[in-house]
């Protein structure tokens, strides 16, 4: 079965700071998603990727990287870390039949 | 630009009533579909339904294209099925999905 596995599963990072978030896919998605999710907002696109060595901007990209070095890992990188970037961070998948498969999610506080 | 609006935003239910949870977009939509968020944060996929009808399990959902409308139909409602269910379109221009807030469901027993 699919799996996309996230790391860390909590985070705490200062103002300032470089933060990386990890994604890991095991089924071989070409495509592959990174949101971030808050009240009132819901999941907002922040960055995606249709292949190893592609990376595309998203609705909310401002403050965020992306690196996807292989297909199966897929990062998102924030070089100068904000209070406003405090959120919870969602990687996906996505499949041959549009189906997605989501990680369980970071947990990220900026102080 | 895109919009997913989900109502109602909360709805409390006693364990064994139905449920009709609605999805309505501002633009044509060639995918559509319904996930369901635990409490826990995790989030599944439920069905993909663009149009017409589908069912899973004790799960209906019933889309109009032309009129730019889901619903998600929960029959005879379990306290598991406690958590938010979220409504997606497709991103125009592009393969990821726009989501709606949600419609947190609170089953008691």
């Amino acid at each position: 079965e699919a799996a996309v596995t996230q790391s860390p599963r909590n985070k705490v990072a200062v103002t300032g700071g470089k933060v990386t978030l990890s994604c890991n896919q095991t089924n071989n998605h070409n495509n592959m998603y990174w949101y971030r999710q808050d009240t009132g907002h819901g999941l907002r696109l922040i960055h995606y990727s249709y292949g190893a060595g592609s990376t595309e901007k998203g609705d909310i990209p401002d403050g965020y990287k992306a690196s996807r070095p292989s297909q199966e890992n897929f990062s998102l990188i924030l070089e100068l870390a904000t209070p406003s970037q405090t959120s919870v961070y969602f990687c996906a998948g996505q499949g041959a039949c549009s189906d997605y498969t989501f990680g369980s999610g970071t947990r990220l506080l900026v102080i | 630009g895109q919009q997913v609006q989900q109502s109602p935003a909360s709805l409390v239910l006693q364990e064994g009533e139905n449920a009709e949870l609605q999805c309505n977009f501002s633009s044509t939509a060639t995918q559509l579909q319904w996930f369901y968020q635990s409490p826990g944060g995790s989030l599944v996929s439920l069905l993909s339904n663009p149009s017409g009808t589908k069912h899973t399990g004790r799960l209906t959902s019933t889309t109009v294209t032309k009129e730019r409308r889901s619903s998600l139909h929960i029959s005879s409602s379990q306290t598991t099925d406690s958590g938010t269910y979220l409504c997606a379109i497709d991103r125009q221009g592009g393969r990821a999905l726009i989501f709606g807030t949600g419609t947190t469901v609170s089953v008691s027993p």
